[in-house]
């Protein structure tokens, strides 16, 4: 696609339920990573894939949250036990080379809402 | 419905006028800069970057000066037009090899009046 896609737009869950989010980034891009932007915040890091492996995921903050690229492209971030403190806007950026942020577009991100 | 800049500091400006966006950034060690716009429903959009080894850099009606000395980031915009409104993001990086991340700063609302 022309850009990176997150699907879906907005996400309202009830407390303690799993949810997924999906992105799919700029075709061709070997580098994936995920960031959290919480309401009034700058956007924080969670988890960056090169490939299919996850390189770097010291910004999970804990063991609720999992993320994978099982064919080195599209990523699936997902969400145990959702509390309400998880609701953020979770942004999926893309880039050629690997590991290099500084080249990353991102996408418009899922808005989760935990109710 | 709540946008991204709620909460955040606003710098309101006239059409036509110069704007001034400043960012204190935290870690000595960062040798890479980049300014985001964000609009809102949307994601980052980089707008601007800059190495540790240089104090300005321009860009077509942006310039970013970096001041190290005392941690200091500024973004201009010449001509404010009312599409800059938006929230502009600071963002650092520490190391700009594999596996480097972008540590955001809290960012601030710009509203342009017409």
């Amino acid at each position: 696609g022309a850009g990176v896609s997150q699907t879906p737009s907005n996400k309202v869950t009830e407390k303690g339920k799993y949810v997924e989010l999906r992105c799919d980034p700029i075709s061709g891009h070997t580098a994936l990573y995920w960031y959290r932007q919480s309401l009034g915040q700058g956007p924080e890091f969670l988890i960056y894939f090169q490939g299919t492996g996850a390189a770097d995921d010291s910004g999970l903050p804990n063991d609720r949250f999992f993320a994978v690229r099982p064919e080195g492209s599209v990523s699936t971030l997902k969400i145990q036990r959702t509390e309400r403190g998880d609701s953020a806007v979770y942004l999926c950026a893309s880039s050629l080379t690997p590991g290099m942020i500084t080249e990353a577009f991102f996408g418009q991100g899922t808005r989760l809402t935990v109710v | 419905g709540e946008s991204v800049g709620l909460h955040l500091p606003t710098l309101s400006v006239q059409e036509g006028d110069n704007s001034i966006i400043n960012c204190a950034y935290s870690n000595s060690a960062s040798d890479y800069f980049i300014w985001y716009k964000q609009e809102s429903g949307k994601g980052p959009q980089f707008i601007i970057d800059i190495r540790s080894n240089m104090d300005k850099r321009q860009g077509q009606r942006v310039t970013v000066l970096l001041n190290k000395t005392v941690k200091h980031l500024s973004l201009q915009i010449a001509a404010t037009q009312p599409g800059d409104s938006a929230v502009y993001f600071c963002a650092e990086i520490a190391n700009t090899g594999a596996n480097s991340k972008l540590t955001f700063g809290k960012g601030i609302t710009l509203s342009v009046r017409p």
